[in-house]
């Protein structure tokens, strides 16, 4: 079936510098990306989405970028805090079934 | 803060016994999903409707089953729990009249079935 995947399990950054968490997807009909967020305990919060009609969408101090020719997307995180440190999520909402699939998460560590 | 629980928080229960975890939201969204998450890994979509009266499966096969006879009620049910049910299970719901829009989560059921 379709899913959706992230490169790295886990990503460990200095507090204050950019991160860059990366999720590839195979789904070409899929128009419709969100990324979540997901500390320990709790269940996913979403962070920003972005639709197939646009490669880049920003909110504050992150920025979601859309490849569809590579089926790509990544979240930017600009200026990293250690409140940041979750795991985090890309979805995507299948055309055809409505379905939010996940793919496998990406562990951010802050270190102070 | 989004309008949807889940209860019980946690639940450890014996092998063959018969659970119900709830969920509730009180946005009137029609999409409601559930979902099995182990520690750390990813979410399988085990269980997804589209609103009254409507049930479909997910892509992870599941021994559970669902129903949603309220818009706002999307209990989940084992008949008889095992040891390999143990997960968390995170339900979700979605804007109604929308196609494109993000889910809002409960906080989890975590199950231990001894």
């Amino acid at each position: 079936g379709e899913s959706v995947g992230l490169h790295l399990p886990t990503l460990s950054v200095q507090e204050g510098d950019n991160s860059i968490i990366n999720c590839a997807y195979s789904n070409s009909a899929s128009d419709y990306f969100i990324w979540y967020k997901q500390e320990s305990g709790k269940g996913p919060q979403f962070i920003i989405d972005i639709r197939s009609n646009m490669d880049k969408r920003q909110g504050q101090r992150v920025t979601v970028l859309l490849n569809k020719t590579v089926k790509h997307l990544s979240l930017q995180i600009a200026a990293t805090q250690p409140g940041d440190s979750a795991v985090y999520f890309c979805a995507e909402v299948d055309n055809n079934t409505g379905k939010l699939i996940f793919g496998q998460g990406t562990t951010l560590q802050v270190k102070p | 803060e989004a309008d949807i629980y889940q209860t019980p928080r946690y639940l450890v229960i014996g092998t063959g016994k018969k659970i119900t975890l709830e969920c509730s939201q009180t946005m009137g969204h029609d999409k409601m999903y559930w979902y099995q998450q182990d520690p750390g890994m990813e979410l399988h979509l085990i269980h997804y409707s589209y609103g009254v009266n409507s049930t479909e499966k997910g892509d992870l096969s599941s021994e559970s089953t669902v129903s949603r006879i309220r818009t706002e009620h999307f209990p989940l049910t084992l008949e008889s729990a095992r040891p390999s049910h143990t997960s968390q299970y995170l339900c979700a719901s979605s804007e109604p009249g929308r196609r494109n829009t993000e889910a809002f989560f409960g906080q989890g059921t975590r199950l231990t079935v001894v």
